[in-house]
């Protein structure tokens, strides 16, 4: 099993509401991540986690709260978006951190009203 | 930081050869990623170069040079469905994790 699987798809929410986007791997990988991807841009990274703890916060604003609650889960916490929020949420996940392959999600698409 | 560059857009025919070039900048280069992303899909892994040298896979091929900071993806026999972006993704010992290139959006027409 080489899938990394996200839920949902699609989400469209408001300023005020909280969300969560949800990434799930069993390929026993201990390196997990989250992009941000907009229209015709490149995956910037956000958070990495390894082996459960939070290595990596790319200076991302705190209304984006990740969470790892086990080595196959990984969660993003969403609360008080702006518009400028809206773009692809990719997640992926690596053997390791490093130079090990990254399997990526088909991604959530956030549109923020 | 890290500067990484590649050209925008690309334009190549059906069965043909093209080389997607990519340069960057870093102090502690510790590696060099390409992968592919076609529209509205999640990028997929090509390739991982971290020594200097051709890597051969199939159709695709990557090449490494450190000393020049400059790497390449060669693409042959080029099918409809190669269509996609080229992301360039950089190592650096510092941050250990890659960090995409803007990409390279190719067009294969017949």
């Amino acid at each position: 099993d080489t899938e990394v699987t996200q839920t949902p798809k699609h989400l469209v929410m408001g300023m005020t509401n909280k969300k969560s986007l949800k990434c799930e791997q069993h390929m026993g990988h201990r390196a997990m991540y989250w992009y941000k991807q907009k229209a015709k841009k490149p995956p910037e990274l956000m958070f990495v986690y390894s082996y459960e703890k939070l290595s990596i916060n790319e200076s991302v604003p705190s209304r984006f709260s990740p969470e790892c609650p086990n080595s196959s889960l990984l969660n993003l916490h969403l609360h008080a978006l702006q518009p400028e929020d809206s773009a692809l949420y990719l997640c992926a996940s690596s053997q390791d951190r490093g130079g090990y392959e990254q399997y990526f999600g088909p991604g959530t698409r956030l549109t923020v009203t | 930081g890290q500067n990484i560059d590649q050209p925008t857009e690309m334009t190549a025919t059906e069965g043909a050869i093209v080389q997607i070039n990519c340069t960057y900048q870093t102090s502690g280069f510790n590696g060099l990623f390409w992968y592919q992303q076609h529209a509205g899909e999640a990028p997929t892994f090509l390739s991982y170069n971290v020594l200097d040298g051709l890597e051969e896979k199939g159709r695709f091929s990557s090449f490494l040079s450190r000393s020049k900071g400059y790497s390449y993806l060669l693409l042959k026999e080029l099918q409809m469905k190669d269509s996609a972006s080229y992301l360039c993704a950089v190592r650096d010992r510092r941050y250990d994790d890659m960090r995409f290139g803007a990409g390279t959006r190719l067009t294969v027409k017949p």
